[in-house]
């Protein structure tokens, strides 16, 4: 079945550095990829996510990139603020298939002010 | 917030007694999911439901038990069979039709006494 591990575990920045989350999974025929964010005390939400078809997805500050060939994808946020301070949790699954997604194990970035 | 419903918020636990999760959704979702989350330990996939009156079980099922009656209902029983049960739960849905976006309710915190 899928592995999905992620690292590092806890990153600290100061405001305005950038933040890079790294993940691998095991399962080549994953092919959705997306990313949740979870603030203290409240539920998981997705923030951006990437398919197999594609190599890079940016939205705003932050972007995923995929490189299926490693079996890795990347969480990028630029110019941090307080409020990107969370847990991130990246995730991998097979579109049309079990639709079981395997989480890492998430990490906590805190944005120093 | 609308959407998906979990209750109750905080939930105690005696040894040897059975305690049923509540997880309610109102979005016409087909796929609902229970995660289990403990601190460094990501999100866990206890069980999974793509359909009413089916489900399967997920990474760490041993101790729970779920029923899908109703396409809105989504149950979680933790057993005494769970040891370990101390643990944030959150449930989550998705739409089948080619939209993975889980959303997640707001969980419930269990305890043991």
């Amino acid at each position: 079945g899928e592995n999905v591990e992620q690292h590092p575990s806890t990153l600290s920045v100061q405001e305005g550095d950038s933040a890079v989350i790294k993940c691998t999974y095991s399962d080549s025929a994953s092919n959705y990829f997306p990313w949740y964010k979870q603030e203290l005390g409240k539920r998981p939400q997705l923030i951006i996510d990437i398919r197999s078809n594609v190599g890079e997805k940016k939205d705003q500050r932050i972007a995923v990139t995929l490189n299926k060939t490693a079996k890795h994808f990347s969480l990028h946020i630029t110019e941090t603020q307080p409020e990107d301070s969370a847990v991130y949790f990246c995730a991998a699954t097979v579109q049309g298939g079990s639709e079981k997604l395997v989480f890492g194990k998430g990490m906590k970035l805190t944005v120093n002010p | 917030d609308g959407g998906i419903t979990q209750s109750p918020k905080y939930l105690f636990r005696k040894e040897g007694q059975n305690v049923t999760l509540s997880c309610e959704q109102n979005l016409n979702h087909d796929a609902m999911y229970w995660y289990r989350q403990d601190p460094g330990q990501g999100l866990r996939l206890i069980y999974y439901s793509q359909i009413v009156n089916d489900f399967q079980k997920g990474d760490i099922a041993e101790g729970y038990s779920v029923s899908r009656e109703k396409k809105e209902s989504f149950p979680l029983t933790v057993t005494s069979a769970q040891k370990n049960p101390t643990a944030f739960y959150l449930c989550a849905s998705h739409d089948r039709d080619g939209n993975e976006k889980l959303f997640f309710g707001s969980g419930t915190q269990l305890s043991v006494l």
